[in-house]
């Protein structure tokens, strides 16, 4: 498969375990946060996202928080499966300036240990 | 239904040669993005079209461009390429009109790289 990235911060957790991975941002006038899973040869996949008027969202299994007062974001995975080894993105955005482009964090590898 | 289609999956150029990467996006989407993924950069937003005209461009060069066509598919150039041009290019289409960020559908990206 292809490589994401090669110096990524790795997260490693045993299979059935909840998994949090964290993201920082640092504009303070991003209003729209998404999450995106990629798996080795494909493209991102979207998984959840929230607005800047709420803090907390959940999906099937995943959870997302959003802080904004110390910009902070973080995605929960609960039970996690060998499928969810991934990289995880998060990505933000200023709906107000009606410019559509997302602003993509580093991103993080979740290896799933059976 | 179809996902968002990049042609061609893998390509290899020399510098200062030229690349024109395509994009289908799901069908009735409007709206294409692109976006560079490298190792150092990560992914970077390059341009987003929306009935055939540039809506918003990130910040490179002359050198990286882009058009719609009337049935939505989208392609973008490179000119005088560069070994840093050497990325995985995905494109993205989505329902939502400009301004308004929605749920993006990537597709599998074209993985250029430049000898």
């Amino acid at each position: 498969g292809e490589s994401v990235g090669l110096h990524l911060p790795t997260l490693s957790v045993q299979e059935g375990d909840n998994s949090i991975i964290n993201c920082a941002y640092s504009n303070s006038a991003s209003d729209y946060f998404i999450w995106y899973k990629q798996e080795s040869g494909k493209g991102p996949q979207f998984i959840i996202d929230i607005r800047s008027n709420m803090d907390k969202r959940q999906g099937q299994r995943v959870t997302v928080l959003l802080n904004k007062t110390v910009k902070h974001l973080s995605l929960q995975i609960a039970a996690t499966q060998p499928g969810d080894s991934a990289v995880y993105f998060c990505a933000e955005n200023t709906l107000g300036t009606g410019r559509r482009a997302l602003t993509f964090g580093s991103g993080t590898r979740l290896q799933v240990q059976p | 239904k179809a996902g968002v289609t990049q042609t061609p999956r893998y390509l290899i150029k020399t510098r200062g040669q030229q690349v024109t990467l395509s994009c289908s996006p799901i069908s009735g989407h409007r709206s294409v993005s692109w976006y560079q993924q490298t190792p150092g950069q990560g992914l970077q937003f390059l341009f987003e079209y929306f009935s055939e005209t540039q809506r918003n461009k990130g910040n490179f060069p002359g050198r990286f461009s882009g058009r719609q066509f009337s049935n939505s598919r989208s392609e973008m150039n490179v000119s005088t390429l560069e070994l840093g041009d050497s990325a995985l290019y995905l494109c993205a289409s989505s329902l939502q009109t400009p301004g308004v960020t929605g749920e993006l559908f990537f597709g599998e990206g074209s993985r250029l790289t430049v000898l």
